[in-house]
Protein backbone atom coordinates (compact mmCIF):
# COMPACT_ATOMS: atom_id res chain seq x y z
CA UNK A 1 0.00 0.00 0.00
CA UNK A 2 0.88 3.76 -0.10
CA UNK A 3 2.09 3.95 -3.65
CA UNK A 4 2.42 7.59 -5.33
CA UNK A 5 2.60 7.83 -9.11
CA UNK A 6 3.87 11.22 -10.85
CA UNK A 7 3.50 11.35 -14.93
CA UNK A 8 5.44 11.81 -16.70
CA UNK A 9 8.65 11.02 -15.76
CA UNK A 10 10.97 12.82 -17.99
CA UNK A 11 10.04 16.25 -20.07
CA UNK A 12 12.12 18.06 -22.54
CA UNK A 13 10.49 21.40 -23.77
CA UNK A 14 11.23 24.41 -24.86
CA UNK A 15 11.66 27.97 -23.31
CA UNK A 16 8.85 30.00 -22.69
CA UNK A 17 6.58 26.71 -22.74
CA UNK A 18 4.30 25.34 -19.76
CA UNK A 19 4.54 22.09 -18.19
CA UNK A 20 2.04 20.39 -16.60
CA UNK A 21 2.95 17.39 -13.64
CA UNK A 22 0.85 14.97 -11.96
CA UNK A 23 1.04 13.14 -9.12
CA UNK A 24 -1.56 10.58 -8.05
CA UNK A 25 -1.91 8.79 -4.48
CA UNK A 26 -2.95 5.43 -6.13
CA UNK A 27 -4.04 3.31 -3.08
CA UNK A 28 -5.43 5.99 -0.70
CA UNK A 29 -6.35 9.03 -0.39
CA UNK A 30 -4.28 12.18 0.58
CA UNK A 31 -5.71 15.16 2.05
CA UNK A 32 -2.21 17.01 2.25
CA UNK A 33 0.35 16.79 -1.07
CA UNK A 34 3.80 18.60 -1.30
CA UNK A 35 5.60 18.91 -3.95
CA UNK A 36 9.71 19.29 -3.90
CA UNK A 37 12.02 20.26 -6.05
CA UNK A 38 15.74 19.03 -6.07
CA UNK A 39 19.15 19.97 -7.69
CA UNK A 40 21.90 17.90 -8.82
CA UNK A 41 24.10 16.74 -5.82
CA UNK A 42 21.43 18.03 -3.49
CA UNK A 43 18.89 17.59 -1.60
CA UNK A 44 15.33 17.48 -1.70
CA UNK A 45 13.80 21.42 -0.81
CA UNK A 46 10.12 21.53 -0.45
CA UNK A 47 8.11 24.36 -2.82
CA UNK A 48 5.01 23.62 -1.51
CA UNK A 49 2.30 22.39 0.23
CA UNK A 50 -1.01 21.50 -1.68
CA UNK A 51 -4.02 20.73 0.52
CA UNK A 52 -7.55 19.27 -1.57
CA UNK A 53 -9.98 21.80 -2.27
CA UNK A 54 -7.91 24.92 -1.32
CA UNK A 55 -5.08 26.62 -1.76
CA UNK A 56 -1.59 25.69 -1.71
CA UNK A 57 1.21 27.05 0.92
CA UNK A 58 3.99 28.14 -0.92
CA UNK A 59 7.71 28.58 0.64
CA UNK A 60 9.70 31.21 0.65
CA UNK A 61 11.17 32.04 -2.92
CA UNK A 62 9.02 30.08 -4.75
CA UNK A 63 6.88 32.11 -7.27
CA UNK A 64 3.01 31.11 -6.81
CA UNK A 65 2.28 32.33 -10.47
CA UNK A 66 5.12 30.38 -11.69
CA UNK A 67 4.45 27.35 -10.35
CA UNK A 68 0.86 26.69 -10.30
CA UNK A 69 -0.61 24.05 -8.13
CA UNK A 70 -3.98 22.76 -8.23
CA UNK A 71 -5.15 19.89 -5.42
CA UNK A 72 -8.27 19.01 -6.58
CA UNK A 73 -9.28 15.91 -5.27
CA UNK A 74 -7.88 13.26 -1.99
CA UNK A 75 -6.06 11.24 -5.05
CA UNK A 76 -4.84 13.80 -7.24
CA UNK A 77 -2.49 17.19 -7.19
CA UNK A 78 -1.31 18.97 -10.02
CA UNK A 79 2.25 21.26 -10.54
CA UNK A 80 2.06 23.38 -13.76
CA UNK A 81 5.38 25.29 -14.45
CA UNK A 82 4.40 28.40 -16.20
CA UNK A 83 6.93 30.09 -19.06
CA UNK A 84 9.28 27.52 -18.20
CA UNK A 85 13.19 28.50 -18.52
CA UNK A 86 16.50 26.38 -18.29
CA UNK A 87 17.05 27.60 -14.64
CA UNK A 88 13.61 26.00 -13.99
CA UNK A 89 15.63 22.78 -14.75
CA UNK A 90 15.17 19.85 -11.93
CA UNK A 91 14.37 16.85 -10.83
CA UNK A 92 10.44 17.91 -9.08
CA UNK A 93 8.92 14.88 -6.17
CA UNK A 94 5.56 14.84 -5.07
CA UNK A 95 4.42 13.25 -1.87
CA UNK A 96 1.33 12.12 0.00
CA UNK A 97 0.39 12.21 3.20
CA UNK A 98 -1.32 9.19 5.03
CA UNK A 99 -2.62 8.34 8.34
CA UNK A 100 -2.77 5.03 7.84
CA UNK A 101 0.19 4.08 6.70
CA UNK A 102 2.80 4.61 9.09
CA UNK A 103 1.87 8.43 9.56
CA UNK A 104 4.29 9.68 7.21
CA UNK A 105 4.43 10.55 3.64
CA UNK A 106 4.89 8.78 0.42
CA UNK A 107 6.93 9.96 -2.45
CA UNK A 108 6.60 9.78 -6.41
CA UNK A 109 9.28 8.71 -8.34
CA UNK A 110 10.06 11.90 -9.33
CA UNK A 111 9.63 14.24 -12.93
CA UNK A 112 13.01 15.14 -14.66
CA UNK A 113 12.52 18.40 -16.28
CA UNK A 114 14.90 20.07 -19.03
CA UNK A 115 14.25 23.22 -20.26
CA UNK A 116 16.17 24.15 -23.49
CA UNK B 1 11.86 19.22 14.85
CA UNK B 2 14.79 18.14 16.15
CA UNK B 3 18.02 18.34 13.89
CA UNK B 4 19.85 15.33 13.12
CA UNK B 5 23.70 14.63 12.26
CA UNK B 6 24.90 11.74 9.64
CA UNK B 7 28.17 10.88 8.49
CA UNK B 8 28.31 12.10 4.72
CA UNK B 9 29.29 8.79 3.39
CA UNK B 10 29.73 5.03 4.51
CA UNK B 11 31.10 2.03 2.56
CA UNK B 12 29.62 -1.77 2.99
CA UNK B 13 30.44 -5.09 1.45
CA UNK B 14 27.87 -7.21 -0.36
CA UNK B 15 26.17 -9.50 2.17
CA UNK B 16 27.23 -7.25 5.21
CA UNK B 17 25.39 -5.14 7.60
CA UNK B 18 25.16 -1.91 6.98
CA UNK B 19 25.05 0.37 9.80
CA UNK B 20 24.12 3.91 9.46
CA UNK B 21 24.16 5.81 12.24
CA UNK B 22 22.37 9.22 13.34
CA UNK B 23 22.87 11.72 16.30
CA UNK B 24 19.72 13.18 17.08
CA UNK B 25 21.26 14.37 20.90
CA UNK B 26 18.11 17.59 20.93
CA UNK B 27 15.21 15.37 20.42
CA UNK B 28 11.91 15.86 22.32
CA UNK B 29 9.89 13.32 24.26
CA UNK B 30 7.11 13.63 21.52
CA UNK B 31 9.54 13.40 18.60
CA UNK B 32 9.90 10.45 16.41
CA UNK B 33 13.03 9.12 14.35
CA UNK B 34 11.92 8.08 10.61
CA UNK B 35 14.52 6.73 7.61
CA UNK B 36 13.96 7.28 4.11
CA UNK B 37 16.41 6.42 1.32
CA UNK B 38 16.70 8.06 -2.08
CA UNK B 39 17.89 5.63 -4.37
CA UNK B 40 19.91 7.84 -7.42
CA UNK B 41 16.98 9.55 -9.65
CA UNK B 42 13.94 8.56 -7.63
CA UNK B 43 11.64 9.06 -5.06
CA UNK B 44 12.65 8.75 -1.57
CA UNK B 45 11.37 5.48 -0.02
CA UNK B 46 10.10 5.06 3.27
CA UNK B 47 12.49 2.71 5.24
CA UNK B 48 11.17 2.63 9.04
CA UNK B 49 10.41 4.45 12.21
CA UNK B 50 10.34 4.26 15.97
CA UNK B 51 9.59 6.55 18.93
CA UNK B 52 11.84 4.07 21.77
CA UNK B 53 11.63 1.27 21.48
CA UNK B 54 13.82 -1.07 18.49
CA UNK B 55 11.98 -1.30 15.19
CA UNK B 56 11.95 -3.99 12.26
CA UNK B 57 10.50 -5.00 9.70
CA UNK B 58 11.24 -6.50 5.97
CA UNK B 59 13.56 -4.12 5.13
CA UNK B 60 15.71 -3.03 7.72
CA UNK B 61 16.02 -2.65 11.87
CA UNK B 62 16.26 1.04 13.86
CA UNK B 63 17.90 0.68 17.11
CA UNK B 64 17.54 3.62 19.47
CA UNK B 65 19.37 4.35 22.21
CA UNK B 66 17.75 4.13 25.59
CA UNK B 67 18.52 8.27 26.06
CA UNK B 68 17.25 8.78 22.28
CA UNK B 69 19.92 10.69 21.48
CA UNK B 70 21.56 8.22 19.01
CA UNK B 71 19.94 5.79 16.33
CA UNK B 72 21.22 2.90 13.92
CA UNK B 73 19.51 2.02 10.81
CA UNK B 74 20.76 -1.97 10.10
CA UNK B 75 20.51 -3.52 6.58
CA UNK B 76 21.28 -6.92 7.37
CA UNK B 77 22.54 -8.44 4.38
CA UNK B 78 23.23 -5.27 2.00
CA UNK B 79 23.27 -5.40 -1.55
CA UNK B 80 23.95 -3.62 -4.12
CA UNK B 81 20.53 -2.05 -4.78
CA UNK B 82 21.11 -0.67 -1.22
CA UNK B 83 23.42 1.71 -2.58
CA UNK B 84 21.95 5.17 -1.70
CA UNK B 85 21.24 8.10 -0.01
CA UNK B 86 19.58 7.53 3.37
CA UNK B 87 18.09 10.20 5.52
CA UNK B 88 17.54 10.49 9.33
CA UNK B 89 14.55 12.62 10.09
CA UNK B 90 13.28 13.55 13.28
CA UNK B 91 9.12 14.59 13.33
CA UNK B 92 7.38 15.37 16.02
CA UNK B 93 4.27 13.15 16.42
CA UNK B 94 0.76 13.91 15.19
CA UNK B 95 2.87 16.10 12.77
CA UNK B 96 1.43 14.62 9.85
CA UNK B 97 -0.51 16.59 7.07
CA UNK B 98 0.67 19.81 7.61
CA UNK B 99 4.03 19.58 7.68
CA UNK B 100 6.94 18.61 5.09
CA UNK B 101 9.91 16.35 5.71
CA UNK B 102 12.90 18.01 6.18
CA UNK B 103 15.54 16.45 4.52
CA UNK B 104 19.24 16.80 5.68
CA UNK B 105 22.65 15.88 3.08
CA UNK B 106 22.08 12.18 4.60
CA UNK B 107 24.49 9.37 4.61
CA UNK B 108 26.16 8.17 1.06
CA UNK B 109 25.62 4.36 1.26
CA UNK B 110 27.70 2.63 -1.12
CA UNK B 111 27.77 -1.38 -1.25
CA UNK B 112 30.44 -2.92 -3.19
CA UNK B 113 30.97 -6.46 -4.84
Amino acid sequence: GAVVSQHPSRVICKSGTSVKIECRSLDFQATTMFWYRQFPKQSLMLMATSNEGSKATYEQGVEKDKFLINHASLTLSTLTVTSAHPEDSSFYICSAYTLTVANTQYFGPGTRLTVL
Amino acid sequence: DAKTTQPPSMDCAEGRAANLPCNHSTISGNEYVYWYRQIHSQGPQYIIHGLKNNETNEMASLIITEDRKSSTLILPHATLRDTAVYYCIVRVAGRGSGYALNFGKGTSLLVTP
